[in-house]
């Protein structure tokens, strides 16, 4: 029962360039969520995607970054013309389903994103 | 608007001793939950113990207890006899039973000397 799968672990990507991160949730999980962690601080929410839909996108930044949650294959984060402010570690997390309290969230190992 | 304050940005500790993290949230939902979670240097989030808020008992997992004050709005976590292994990031983050995310803290930086 594998967990949370998250690739690649780390990314160096020129300025410029495109970084797709990828999320495999865990089996019988259908919803996800990205998250980036600055160096020195904690979690951020990103984005909240179900299957085939972008639920809530309320903490993705308006231009280069995109979030598809396909009905086969993992959830895909899309940075576009990466800034070195972009570096920072991605995590995934996918949940069985919301509005139940004690479904904490299972954490992919993240993807640590360096432009260079 | 939903906050999580972690005020010990380091902590040390020594081994085989219990060490309490405090964590302090805000939130106007009645109906929330929360967590904390361990970052090691190797970087995955390992879950450890959850609260719900109507919960009247203290969490307990293991070695890790939640302590629970509602009026007060605090949830510190407590890690009793104190292991190496412990070294780490610790967070504390909530969710509102009617969101989608978690809120995290800034974290607390735990180091076990021998």
């Amino acid at each position: 029962n594998a967990g949370v799968m998250q690739n690649p672990r780390h990314l160096v990507r020129r300025r410029g360039q495109e970084a797709r991160l990828r999320c495999s949730p865990m089996k019988g999980h259908s919803h996800v969520y990205w998250y980036r962690q600055l160096p020195e601080e904690g979690l951020k929410f990103m984005v909240y995607l179900q299957k085939e839909n972008i639920i809530d996108e309320s903490g993705m930044p308006k231009e280069r970054f995109s979030a598809e949650f396909p009905k086969e294959g993992p959830s895909i984060l899309r940075i576009q013309q990466v800034v070195r402010g972009d570096s920072a570690a991605y995590f995934c997390a996918s949940s069985p389903r919301t509005g139940y309290l004690n479904t904490e969230a299972f954490f992919g190992q993240g993807t640590r994103l360096t432009v260079v | 608007a939903q906050k999580i304050t972690q005020t010990q940005p380091g902590m040390f500790v020594q081994e085989k001793e219990a060490v309490t993290l405090d964590c302090t949230y805000d939130t106007s939902d009645q109906s929330y939950g929360l967590f904390w979670y361990k970052q090691p240097s190797s970087g995955e989030m390992i879950f450890l113990i959850y609260q719900g808020s109507y919960d009247e008992q203290n969490a307990t997992e293991g070695r890790y207890s939640l302590n629970f004050q509602k009026a007060r709005k605090s949830a510190n976590l407590v890690i009793s006899a104190s292991q190496l292994g412990d070294s780490a990031m610790y967070f504390c983050a909530m969710r509102p039973y009617t969101g989608n995310q978690f809120y995290f803290g800034t974290g607390t930086s735990l180091t076990v000397i021998p």
